[in-house]
Formats: C-alpha cells, sequence, structure tokens
C-alpha cells in the first residue's frame, strides 16, 4: 500500500463545476504540499499546510491531521485548471522526505 | 527574484554514458531536493542537499549521485545509464531541510536514454 493515496486517478469536470481532490497518507508527516503540474512537466506548489485550511482565489486546501486526509478545493472551476494535481507529504523522522500520491488529473470542459 | 533554473531543459544519451545534470535554487535557499518522475513510477524522492550536505537519500542505486556547492547550486550525476533512467528530473529549492517549507521547483530536464 502506497504511503500516500490519491482519489480520484482521473476527473473531468464542466466548467463552474465544485472539485474536490482527495488525499490520504499513513505517515508521520511534517507538512503536506498540494502541487499543480501542466503539460510539458512544470511543477508549481499550490500550498503547504500542517493543520487546519487555507485559502488562494478559488482554490481551498484543507488538513485533518487526525484522520490524515487532506483535500484540494476548486471552486468555479475553470479549463485553465486543467493539470495534474499532486499530494506530497513531508515524512517526519530519520528519513525526512517527500512522498508522493500517483496525482488527480484533471480536465475541466468549457 | 528568479525562480528555480535546471539545465540542460532537454538531453539525449546512450546506454553506459555518464550524465550530469544542475540546479540552480533560489537565491537564498539552501535545500535542493531531486526527483525522478516517469509514468509508471511517478515522482520519487532522489536525494536532498543542505549546506552541501546529502541529507537525506531515496531509494536509489548508487549510479545515482548528487552534490551541492557553496553557493548552494546543486548538481545530479548518473552513471552507466539504462534505458529504464529515462525520465524527467526534477529539483526543488527550499528555505530549510526536511522540505518544512515551502517547495519551488523547477522545469526539470527530460532524460532519454536510448
Amino acid at each position: 500500500k502506497n504511503e500516500v493515496e490519491q482519489s480520484p486517478q482521473n476527473l473531468t469536470a464542466q466548467e463552474g463545476e465544485f472539485i474536490t481532490i482527495n488525499c490520504s497518507y499513513s505517515v508521520g508527516i511534517s507538512a503536506l504540499h498540494w502541487l499543480q503540474q501542466h503539460p510539458g512537466g512544470g511543477i508549481v506548489s499550490l500550498f503547504m499546510l500542517s493543520s487546519g485550511k487555507k485559502k488562494h482565489g478559488r482554490l481551498i486546501a484543507t488538513i485533518n491531521i487526525q484522520e490524515k486526509h487532506s483535500s484540494l478545493h476548486i471552486t468555479a472551476s475553470h479549463p485553465r485548471d486543467s493539470a495534474v494535481y499532486i499530494c506530497a507529504v513531508g515524512t517526519q523522522g530519520g528519513s525526512e522526505k517527500l512522498v508522493f500520491g500517483k496525482g488527480t488529473k484533471l480536465t475541466v470542459n468549457p | 527574484k528568479a525562480g528555480v533554473t535546471q539545465t540542460p531543459r532537454y538531453l539525449i544519451k546512450t546506454r553506459g554514458q555518464q550524465v550530469t545534470l544542475s540546479c540552480s535554487p533560489i537565491s537564498g535557499h539552501r535545500s535542493v531536493s531531486w526527483y525522478q518522475q516517469t509514468p509508471g513510477q511517478g515522482l520519487q524522492f532522489l536525494f536532498e542537499y543542505f549546506s552541501e550536505t546529502q541529507r537525506n537519500k531515496g531509494n536509489f542505486p548508487g549510479r545515482f549521485s548528487g552534490r551541492q556547492f557553496s553557493n548552494s547550486r546543486s548538481e545530479m550525476n548518473v552513471s552507466t545509464l539504462e534505458l529504464g533512467d529515462s525520465a524527467l528530473y526534477l529539483c526543488a529549492s527550499s528555505l530549510a531541510y526536511g522540505l518544512r517549507t515551502e517547495a519551488f521547483f523547477g522545469q526539470g530536464t527530460r532524460l532519454t536514454v536510448v
């Protein structure tokens, strides 16, 4: 079982819809990162969370440390939101590193 | 403020050769970490350097190595290239080690081994 599980793997939405991407993890973490990757490879860091909730524009990220679960929400989705969204956790302990989920491919149709 | 710069952007090498990739972090960032991305395995952590010291290493063979210079620029070397090393190699810089602060990624180097 992967240390970081994302769902769904693929998501297709119509413009304007509310989107939720989920991330569950099984290890102790120092922080959780949500990343966005567009075709061509470049990765942009959207959020870094260690507790609670953060909002940036139409994007909202939440984390529940007790349940080891995080969600990324996109309100009023737009075709330019089409990308792969990746959840990554910074692990605690002797070997600190980023462990990644497999990503969620989001396609928003006009 | 300049972002994270990776060079080269694209590279084609032959099996058995070796390759060196470069990553210049954001000014002031002392942590540089390296990742391999393949369609099958997704993103995987290679190693992290902080203040010229390797702090953590992922589960990759010894053919994968790296170093960090006093100006925080980092290089990654892969020796005796195999076809399976074809991947997008990404580096990220951050202020603190262990990725406890926001990570900023470069555009990546796409390596093709033929």
